[in-house]
């Protein structure tokens, strides 16, 4: 299968410690996308990058989260010193073209839980 | 500011019945606008989406949607619900034509009886 890929799954993490998911999209898929869903809501959007370059973060990518797309292949998201507001589904999508209306083909997400 | 709302976090249906799951968005400039459904434990799969063509599309697993203008809406609809389409279902807006990035509502859960 060529879909989207996440790893890993599932991440149980103390407050404070660090963690870092990675992504990898669908091959050739020049946009990637990182998005946060909690409980009951939408997704939000966090970050976006055309090929190796990150061109857009929301304001909810505190200085906390990084996000790197070296070489315009997988992507990577860290956390450094975890908080439990952190705990949420990261989705990770990728889209190809440079339209607006391009479809972004979603991963499975990361479900990440901070104690 | 650009917004999506979907009205009714929770529609139950019964097999057979319609489905209708609203979806509004705020923004002067008519956006792209998606349908994506999650299964859960899965990502988010495209239902449909609309692109300035025709106002009625037609999406997968007999699902559709029309696009109103005049109402900022692009509700979804199926004549006929099955059991496998119980999911949770998000609208999505993309505002812009550089990122193409989404801005979803906060979803609805359709639960389908038997």
């Amino acid at each position: 299968d060529t879909g989207v890929s996440q790893n890993p799954r599932h991440k149980i993490t103390k407050r404070g410690q660090n963690v870092t998911f990675r992504c990898d999209p669908i091959s050739e898929h020049n946009r990637l996308y990182w998005y946060r869903q909690t409980l009951g809501q939408g997704p939000e959007f966090l970050t976006y990058f055309q090929n190796e370059a990150q061109l857009e973060k929301s304001r909810l990518l505190s200085d906390r989260f990084s996000a790197e797309r070296p070489k315009g292949s997988f992507s990577t998201l860290e956390i450094q010193r975890t908080e439990q507001g952190d705990s949420a589904m990261y989705l990770c999508a990728s889209s190809p073209g440079t339209s607006g209306d391009n479809e972004q083909f979603f991963g499975p997400g990361t479900r990440l839980t901070v104690l | 500011a650009q917004s999506v709302t979907q009205l009714g976090s929770h529609v139950s249906v019964s097999e057979g019945a319609l489905v209708l799951l609203r979806c509004n968005y705020s923004s002067s400039v008519p956006p792209y606008l998606f349908w994506y459904v999650q299964y859960p434990n899965q990502g988010l799969q495209l239902l449909l989406k609309y692109t300035s063509a025709a106002t009625l599309v037609k999406g997968i697993n007999g699902f559709e949607a029309e696009f109103k203008k005049s109402e900022t809406s692009f509700h979804l609809t199926k004549p006929s619900a099955h059991m496998s389409d119980a999911a949770e279902y998000f609208c999505a807006v993309s505002f812009s034509s550089n990122t193409g990035k989404l801005i979803f509502g906060q979803g609805t859960t359709l639960q389908v009886k038997p």
